[in-house]
C-alpha cells in the first residue's frame, strides 16, 4: 500500500511570501488532516476534511492559511503571507476511520523555515 | 482543562526498567484512542490502539479508564531503541476532530 505523499520536503521562504504544500492521501481514505508541529511540541490539528468537506478548522489561522481538498482526494495547504512563527513541520495524515485499528497514516511532512 | 494532556517528561530510565505514561482527556464522548511514537525529525507512527478491555503487544500494554478519562501506556524491559516521544491520540468519532497530546519524551539510558 502506497503511503501518504507530501511535497515539497523542505521549503525556505522570506516572511510575507506565500507558500503551498501538497498532500496525496492513501487511496480510499475519506478523512484527511493537516497538522502543524512546532519543534518540541505535539502535532496541532489545523484542518480535518471528511471527503471534500471540512469537519474542523477551528485552529486554522484563516487570515493567512487556507486549505482545500478538491474531489475528496488530494489536498493543498497555503500560507499567505507567511510569518516567522509559521516555521514548523506541516504534516498531512489520512485515515479511513473504519474498524478498530484504523489509526492515521502520516506523510513525511514539509519542513518550512520562514526567515 | 485541555482536551488532551500528557506529562511532557522527559522520562530518563535505565535499560530494563518499566515505565508508564498517562494521558487524560476531557471529552467523555471520545470513542477511539491510540498511542503513537515519534522519533526525532520523523513523522508519528502508530504504536498501538487502545481497546476498552486493555491490550498488550509484546513489552507494551495500553489501558483505557473511561470513568477517570485517561489512557495509559506501560513499557516493560525498556530498550535503548524505545527512546522517542510518545503521543496519545483521542478521536471523538464521526464528524468530531482528532486531538493529539503534546507528547511524552522517553530517554532510555544504558
Amino acid at each position: 500500500e502506497a503511503g501518504v505523499a507530501q511535497s515539497p520536503r523542505y521549503k525556505i521562504i522570506e516572511k510575507r511570501q506565500s507558500v503551498a504544500f501538497w498532500c496525496n492521501p492513501i487511496s480510499g481514505h475519506a478523512t484527511l488532516y493537516w497538522y502543524q508541529q512546532i519543534l518540541g511540541q505535539g502535532p496541532k490539528l489545523l484542518i480535518q476534511f471528511q471527503n471534500n468537506g471540512v469537519v474542523d478548522d477551528s485552529q486554522l489561522p484563516k487570515d493567512r492559511f487556507s486549505a482545500e481538498r478538491l474531489k475528496g482526494v488530494d489536498s493543498t495547504l497555503k500560507i499567505q503571507p507567511a510569518k516567522l512563527e509559521d516555521s514548523a513541520v506541516y504534516l498531512c495524515a489520512s485515515s479511513d476511520r473504519q474498524g478498530i485499528d484504523y489509526g492515521y497514516t502520516f506523510g513525511s511532512g514539509t519542513r518550512l523555515t520562514v526567515v | 482543562r485541555k482536551e488532551v494532556e500528557q506529562d511532557p517528561g522527559p522520562f530518563n530510565v535505565p535499560e530494563g526498567a518499566t515505565v508508564a505514561f498517562n494521558c487524560t482527556y476531557s471529552n467523555s464522548a471520545s470513542q477511539s484512542f491510540f498511542w503513537y511514537r515519534q522519533d526525532c525529525r520523523k513523522e508519528p507512527k502508530l504504536l498501538m490502539s487502545v481497546y476498552s478491555s486493555g491490550n498488550e503487544d509484546g513489552r507494551f500494554t495500553a489501558q483505557l479508564n473511561r470513568a477517570s478519562q485517561y489512557i495509559s501506556l506501560l513499557i516493560r524491559d525498556s530498550k535503548l531503541s524505545d527512546s522517542a516521544t510518545y503521543l496519545c491520540v483521542v478521536d471523538s468519532g464521526g464528524y468530531q476532530k482528532v486531538t493529539f497530546g503534546t507528547g511524552t519524551k522517553l530517554q532510555v539510558i544504558p
